[in-house]
């Protein structure tokens, strides 16, 4: 496609459920980042692919979240056992060349935790 | 702990005025520099990047870095009301930690017709 590409765009699930959100770059980028916004914040950095490198974690905020990139290409951002503090909009944002800054986001998922 | 600090605002201007965001980072080694730019409810866009000490400009936008005083500014010449949104200063770091790239939290700009 020609930009990112993010599913679902919105999801609510219960406290306590696994949610999966996908995450498909522009071709061809090597890079990619997962970050998280709540309401009215900043962003918050998630966690790094680059390539076949292993990914910086630093940013995941608690063991209930992974993620993985397959194949150098699609992310999956998931989150386990779900708790309120988790509704935010989680966005993916890929570059072509890796650590240069200049990124392109998707839209976003949006996550509401009931 | 390397940060980027911006002013939260709400900085409100009138049509046809001159915007000025301002941006100040931690991290002297920082090399490059980006403005993106976010609509109520949508995802981030780069709007601006700049790399060496003086002024860039394309279209009513103008980045200005100053190393020396590690502040980037952007200029939003002529302001429309369609330029209301969040501008999000990034810099690169270095270092390889969190992609490279810290994000301030945001600067609310307002133009009022």
């Amino acid at each position: 496609g020609a930009g990112v590409s993010q599913s679902p765009s919105n999801k609510v699930t219960e406290k306590g459920k696994d949610v999966e959100l996908r995450c498909d770059p522009i071709s061809g980028h090597t890079a990619l980042y997962w970050y998280r916004q709540s309401l009215g914040q900043g962003l918050e950095f998630l966690i790094y692919f680059q390539g076949n490198s292993a990914p910086d974690k630093s940013g995941l905020p608690s063991d209930r979240f992974s993620a993985e990139r397959t194949g150098g290409s699609v992310s999956t951002l998931t989150i386990q056992r779900t708790q309120q503090e988790d509704s935010a909009v989680y966005l993916c944002a890929s570059s072509l060349v890796s650590l240069t800054g200049e990124l392109f986001f998707g839209e976003g998922s949006r996550l509401t935790v009931l | 702990q390397k940060e980027v600090e911006q002013n939260s605002g709400p900085l409100s201007v009138p049509e046809g005025a001159i915007a000025s965001l301002n941006c100040t980072y931690s991290d002297r080694g920082s090399q490059s520099f980006f403005w993106y730019r976010q609509y109520s409810g949508k995802s981030p866009e780069l709007i601006m990047s700049i790399y060496s000490n003086g002024d860039k400009e394309d279209g009513r936008f103008t980045a200005q870095l100053n190393k020396a005083s590690q502040y980037v500014s952007l200029l939003i010449r002529d302001s429309q009301p369609s330029d209301s949104a969040t501008y999000l200063c990034a810099v690169n770091i270095g270092g390889g930690s969190q992609g490279n790239l810290i994000f301030g939290k945001g600067t609310k700009l307002s133009v009022k017709p």
